[in-house]
């Protein structure tokens, strides 16, 4: 059972509201991750932070942006929803001190806007 | 050029055959490799990791690595129809993953 929980699970909102999908992780880990993913594709990095205070930008970060206040949680904003954020969210985190380690992945946010 | 790349599949294979999965990196620099699996709706979960040039084994599942060739792939001895999923490469240095190969095995 894996320790990063995320939530809202499914979530179906109108078009130009704000939302915050929430992840929050209980082992500890200094690096965190935010990956959107649509059905039967592949992984896209949105934002990532290394610790506390440390976010940096992925490769769709434009219309979104996170906060890393507390070690175990690292939510994600979209300021204004639009129909083409409709997609799967998957928050990630992992022991930052080692390569030894790969990502523990949350069960995701299935997200419709319409 | 993509930072990841895997065969695009989809791979389909008999039950009790070997599956081959195979990756392509860029970065030369990279040090930490890993293969997670994704059933269709799931969050993809980790099965094997590889760091060292080589085979790494874990029972029905070898790992190779060649970092000459920037090359990682996953065999899967004796395909069972759990087996059947998304395979997906990632990469640690470049917090990427390929785009994935799915594999089914008929029964």
């Amino acid at each position: 059972e894996a320790d990063i929980y995320q939530t809202p699970r499914y979530l179906v909102i109108g078009t130009g509201k704000k939302i915050t999908l929430e992840c929050s992780q209980t082992m500890g880990h200094d690096k965190m991750y935010w990956y959107q993913q649509d059905p039967g594709m592949e992984l896209h990095l949105i934002h990532y932070s290394y610790g506390v205070n440390s976010t940096e930008k992925g490769d769709l970060s434009s219309e979104s942006t996170v906060s890393r206040i507390r070690t175990e949680h690292f939510p994600l904003t979209l300021e204004s929803a639009r129909p083409s954020h409709t997609s799967q969210y998957l928050c990630a985190s992992r022991q930052g001190y080692s390569g030894n380690y790969g990502y523990t992945f949350g069960s995701g946010t299935r997200l419709t806007v319409v | 050029q993509k930072e990841v790349e895997q065969n695009s599949g989809p791979l389909s294979v008999p039950e009790g055959a070997i599956a081959s999965l195979n990756c392509t990196y860029s970065d030369r620099g990279s040090q930490s490799f890993f293969w997670y699996r994704q059933y269709s709706g799931k969050s993809p979960e980790l099965i094997m990791s590889i760091y060292s040039n080589g085979d790494k084994e874990d029972g029905r599942f070898t790992a190779q690595l060649n970092k000459a060739s920037q090359y990682v792939s996953l065999l899967i001895r004796d395909s069972q129809p759990s087996d059947s999923a998304t395979y997906l490469c990632a990469v640690l240095s470049d917090m990427r993953f390929g785009a994935g190969t799915r594999l089914t095995v008929k029964p």
